[in-house]
């Protein structure tokens, strides 16, 4: 059963507009959560993270949000660009526990597109 | 750049032949991964290490097999080749522990076919 879930495989936003990707997860251990970038033909890149302590993470255009309660995050990118047109992945881990429980698991994936 | 160097970036092999993918780091990171991605799944891990000579599994590990012998390098082995495991592999590396939070850093990937 997936423990991380992105729901939307694809999310189309115009250029200067927000970007809102979003991500579930079942698993109550999780305390810190992380936001990947990934570009055809190369590693996904870490792009944000939070941990579990807190609600926000703002790095520059992006910025994710933590709803505990819902078992739900979200990154939001303002102003999206074209460059940022990429698959993003969400991912948890249960850092806190170590050993097994601190890998990350992954969501499948939102491809974006921003269109100029 | 995080140093992460997979090789071969890209191989072909025929079913049931042995493969060996490579992974070496630069960066003294203690955790080491190996995942696949396939269209539909995201990222899923195979093996994991914690330390030189210490692995375990991950959620995909029927048909593979890990060794590290030394802190640098992690070898991920298909035993017999199937066309189930075609796929992109990607090495990732982490500095997290018990207790710590700490983002992996990923290779660049190698494309297996297995035909």
């Amino acid at each position: 059963d997936q423990q991380v879930k992105q729901n939307s495989p694809s999310l189309s936003v115009q250029e200067g507009r927000i970007s809102i990707l979003n991500c579930d997860y079942t698993n109550s251990m999780f305390d810190y959560f992380l936001w990947y970038k990934k570009y055809p033909a190369e590693g996904p890149t870490f792009l944000i993270s939070i941990s579990s302590i807190k609600d926000k993470n703002e790095d520059g255009r992006f910025t994710v949000f933590l709803n505990k309660s819902a078992k739900h995050l979200s990154l939001h990118i303002v102003p999206s660009q074209p460059g940022d047109s990429a698959v993003y992945f969400c991912a948890a881990s249960a850092g806190n526990y170590g050993g097994s429980q601190g890998n990350l698991i992954f969501g499948k994936g939102t491809k974006l597109s921003v269109k100029p | 750049d995080a140093g992460i160097t997979q090789s071969p970036r890209h191989k072909v092999t025929e079913t049931g032949t042995p493969v060996t993918l490579r992974c070496h780091q630069t960066e003294n990171h203690r955790y080491m991964y190996w995942y696949r991605q396939d269209p539909g799944h995201g990222l899923r891990l195979i093996h994991y290490s914690y330390g030189v000579k210490d692995t375990d599994k991950g959620e995909v590990s029927d048909g593979y097999s890990v060794s590290r012998s030394k802190t640098e390098d992690f070898l991920l082995t298909l035993e017999s080749a199937t066309s189930s495991q075609t796929s992109v592999y990607f090495c990732a590396i982490s500095e997290s522990g018990r207790g710590g939070y700490a983002e992996a850093f990923f290779g660049q990937g190698t494309r297996l076919t297995v035909v």
